[in-house]
């Protein structure tokens, strides 16, 4: 079983500038999450998705943060305009509905903001 | 406010140590405690947990939680070199949301 799939693994972008992020979960799973993992911290829940549908999204900075899944399948992440302290590794992860407890996370996305 | 505190933040220990890492956690809706292990790359789950006083165990790992005094271990016995990692803790509030601590940073020197 393929794994959860993200690109790119590594940007580096000027403040101010924008950059998107893709995921591509496990087949067959509806559930989707970005984290955003800073370091020497630990992830904090960006958005959570089922299927095409928001269902938690309290932490998402609306200003400069989206994030959509159109098909219920893959997903991007979008910052702009970035700034300094959005410089993270973006976790997506996946589960299948029903699914309790157990995420399956891809590799991440490194974002440096110069 | 949610809160998931582990302890110690970081931790050296020699191979064939027995460490003990710490997880509590002040959250309005629990539903179950999970650790993951955090290389360079994706957290893979552990463990989860969701009653009080049962003993998961996999190899050279073990948790258990205390969900009368809010909190879990993880512990990891004759450690090896493949167990530096960092250890994440997390609560799922419902719907899998989960709220991670910081992770305890876990060296292991040969």
């Amino acid at each position: 079983e393929a794994g959860v799939a993200q690109s790119p693994r590594y940007k580096i972008i000027e403040k101010r500038q924008s950059v998107a992020f893709w995921c591509n979960p496990i087949s067959g799973h509806a559930t989707l999450y970005w984290y955003q993992q800073i370091l020497g911290q630990g992830p904090k829940l960006l958005i959570q998705f089922q299927n095409n549908g928001v269902v938690d999204d309290s932490q998402l900075p609306k200003d400069r943060f989206s994030a959509e899944r159109l098909k219920g399948v893959d997903s991007t992440l979008k910052i702009q305009p970035a700034k300094l302290e959005d410089s993270a590794v973006y976790l997506c992860a996946s589960t299948r509905i029903g699914t309790i407890g157990e995420l399956f996370f891809g590799e991440g996305s490194r974002l440096t903001v110069l | 406010e949610d809160k998931v505190v582990q302890s110690p933040l970081s931790l050296v220990v020699h191979e064939g140590d027995t460490v003990t890492l710490n997880c509590s956690y002040e959250v309005t809706n629990f539903r179950s405690l999970l650790w993951y292990k955090q290389e360079k790359k994706a957290p893979t789950f552990l463990f989860m947990l969701t009653s009080s006083g049962i003993e998961k165990k996999s190899g050279r790992l073990s948790s258990i939680l205390d969900k009368k005094e809010l909190f879990s271990i993880l512990n990891i016995t004759a450690t090896q070199t493949g167990d530096s990692a960092i250890y994440l803790c997390a609560v799922n509030r419902g719907a899998n949301n989960l709220f991670f601590g910081t992770g305890t940073r876990l060296t292991v020197i040969p």
